[in-house]
């Protein structure tokens, strides 16, 4: 979708950097979600933002949400090849009835990690 | 528990055929879900199905009907299978829906159409 931009579309790090993934939506998120996908396999979750400032962390995955609540960014330290895969994120909406909308996903980062 | 599954994995059709793909989840989930992906394209929703007997259109519903069997089973039809329709597809269910709620996906299911 338009509405919402993930950068870089892939990346190759060495294994033990850090890197960062970042989704940019251009009005204000709802919540943001983001999901790994390994090749062949569906998505899984890994966390859920909806608070401005909101930051989550799980094992050496780092995820922020900044204030205005329009951009998100994915941390990983000291990356491993079990990292490797797809990293999408899904921004969910406030309709205009102020009802909540349907997840809507970025087209995804690709992340290498070499051994 | 299983999940979610998804059958078949893989899928070729010729032009004009027409399939169902079947999706079932077995964590009492509400909210079930038909997205597709292509490169370059990301996920869309086609179809979902916020509770059992109810089911609505997704970003991208044309070419493609949906059942809510049941509670478990959510299977997406395709009448006449369109090159343009060449994705994967992967079922997701929620438990109702709501935002706090994560999307747990299957594992996706391959079509190719010729």
């Amino acid at each position: 979708s338009q509405e919402l931009e993930q950068s870089p579309q892939s990346l190759i790090v060495q294994e033990g950097k850090n890197l960062t993934i970042n989704c940019t939506s251009s009005k204000t998120l709802y919540g943001l979600y983001w999901y790994k996908q390994k090749y062949g396999e569906g998505l899984i979750f890994l966390m859920m933002l909806q608070k401005g400032g909101e930051e989550k962390s799980h094992e050496k995955i780092t995820a922020k949400l900044d204030e205005k609540k329009q951009q998100s960014s994915l941390h990983i330290t000291a990356s491993q090849p079990s990292h490797a895969g797809i990293y999408l994120c899904g921004a969910v909406y406030m309709n205009y009835g102020g009802s909540q909308g349907n997840l809507i996903f970025g087209k995804g980062t690709k992340l290498s990690v070499k051994p | 528990n299983a999940g979610v599954t998804q059958t078949p994995k893989f899928q070729v059709l010729k032009t004009g055929q027409s399939m169902t793909l079947q999706c079932a989840q077995d964590m009492n989930h509400n909210s079930m879900y038909w997205y597709r992906q292509d490169p370059g394209m990301g996920l869309r929703l086609i179809y979902y199905s916020a509770s059992e007997g109810t089911t609505d259109k997704g970003e991208v519903p044309n070419g493609y009907n949906v059942s809510r069997l049941n509670k478990r089973e959510f299977s997406l039809r395709l009448e006449s299978a369109a090159p343009s329709q060449t994705s994967v597809y992967f079922c997701a269910s929620s438990l109702t829906g709501n935002l706090q709620e994560t999307q747990y996906f299957g594992p996706g299911t391959r079509l190719l159409v010729l």
